[in-house]
């Protein structure tokens, strides 16, 4: 099983300022996708990170905000740009394996202050 | 629309006691549906797949497609199994989820 390492673990950052979290993956894998869970909520799915091209965003997200990157097939990044209290929540980077296995991050939790 | 559905925010149930967690799924195709375990302060583990048709921890869950459902059933609760529980959906291998509102499973003692 892929084993998924994300970077910070958890922050604290100050209103109006920007955080990249990445997300490193032990083996090569073709899907990575980034997940939001806000405070007391489920998980929502942000993004898909394609490598190579741009990342593809789900409803109620854009670019502007959650910028990422996909350089080759075992790293990514999510940047939350210019952040409001209302970002503040566990950030979750997941891979898929061939059969649709789907593996998480342990998170990263985002608290904006 | 695709929509997964856990109508129990919370479930408590004395150790030994029979559980099933609800969970409903709204979708036109095939979807793959999954659940998820989140025990304190870890990270979200996979814990069932309906294609594997396996039993994890005690743990089973049938897909019903006539009612749209995907239950996750133990006969025996224990204290250990006490954590947040997301079913979740997966339309047509794309290694996407669609998540739950979770449940909360409490066992006492």
């Amino acid at each position: 099983s892929a084993v998924i390492s994300q970077k910070p673990s958890r922050d604290i950052c100050q209103r109006g300022t920007s955080l990249t979290i990445q997300c490193q993956v032990d083996s090569q894998v073709t899907m990575m996708f980034w997940y939001r869970q806000q405070p007391g909520q489920s998980l929502t799915l942000i993004a898909t990170a394609n490598q190579g091209s741009e990342a593809t965003y789900e409803s109620g997200f854009v670019i502007d905000k959650f910028p990422i990157s996909r350089p080759n097939l075992t790293f990514s990044t999510l940047t939350v740009s210019n952040m409001s209290p209302e970002d503040s929540s566990i950030y979750l980077c997941s891979v898929a394996e061939s059969g649709n296995t789907i593996y998480f991050g342990e998170g990263s939790w985002l608290t904006v202050v | 629309a695709q929509r997964v559905t856990q109508p129990e925010k919370l479930l408590s149930v004395f150790k030994g006691a029979p559980v099933e967690l609800k969970c409903n799924y709204s979708y036109s195709g095939s979807p793959e549906l999954f659940w998820y375990v989140q025990y304190s302060r870890q990270r979200l583990q996979l814990l069932l797949r309906h294609i594997s048709r396996e039993s994890i921890k005690g743990f089973t869950a049938d897909l019903n497609k006539g009612e749209t459902s995907f239950h996750l059933k133990k006969p025996f609760a224990q204290e250990e199994d006490s954590a947040m529980y997301y079913c979740a959906l997966s339309p047509s291998n794309t290694g996407k989820l669609i998540f739950g509102q979770g449940t909360t499973l409490q066992v006492k003692p």
